[in-house]
């Protein structure tokens, strides 16, 4: 599965909090991106990364930050998390010529 | 920015039967257009892609045609069987531009034993 792991791979927390997700990849592909998915909508772009401490924002940025440090690792942020933001998170990954490829999700659920 | 639509969003056909899903995308500029497969509790799976330069590529029971001048691609899956039981979407993207997938909303397929 192109090397991509997501960690947690479940998370429960509660309206307020500050969460972070991981992405780590050991594919060397240039760009990566976090998407969130949501019955109706399908995938959802929120940020994506052209290289080391190089980042953009997608369709849904609000309320959420990344940082990457280091090629194979991508931080998605949310500073203070809101019921709306309960959702499934996919970490995908790219040469930016080719397929994207998909990590396993996180599963977020905010009370 | 580019914006793809996709039809139908549910999808029943019988076992041996056809299915056939529609995307149209708005950016004359896009190139690039895969499907991806997801089945439940799973990650997307590219199962096929194309690019401008191609009317029509195929692998197996599954193809996929491209219009550039209707702005509009279709996944043909023929020989339909349980497995291909998924939600499918298709994309688009400029690999000129940005290197962003635009996705459609997806398509719930069903296949009937």
């Amino acid at each position: 599965d192109a090397g991509i792991t997501q960690s947690p791979r479940h998370k429960v927390t509660e309206t307020g909090t500050p969460v972070t997700l991981r992405c780590h990849q050991t594919e060397n592909h240039r760009y990566m991106y976090w998407y969130r998915q949501d019955p109706g909508h399908g995938l959802r772009l929120i940020h994506y990364s052209y290289g080391v401490k190089d980042t953009d924002k997608g369709e849904v940025s609000d309320g959420y930050s990344v940082s990457r440090s280091k090629t194979e690792d991508f931080l998605l942020t949310l500073e203070s998390a809101t019921s709306s933001q309960t959702s499934v998170y996919f970490c995908a990954t790219s040469d930016g010529y080719n397929e994207q490829f998909f990590g396993p999700g996180t599963r977020l659920t905010v009370l | 920015g580019e914006n793809v639509e996709q039809h139908p969003s549910t999808l029943s056909v019988q076992e041996g039967d056809s299915a056939v899903i529609k995307c149209t995308y708005s950016d004359s500029a896009s190139n690039y257009f895969p499907w991806y497969k997801q089945e439940l509790g799973k990650r997307p799976q590219l199962i096929i892609d194309i690019r401008s330069n191609v009317g029509e590529k195929k692998d197996q029971r599954i193809a996929v045609t491209l219009n550039k001048t209707a702005k509009h691609f279709s996944l043909h899956i023929t020989e339909t069987q349980p497995e291909d039981s998924a939600v499918y979407f298709c994309a688009a993207r400029n690999n000129f531009g940005n290197e962003k997938l635009t996705f459609g909303t997806g398509t719930r397929l069903t296949i009937i034993p």
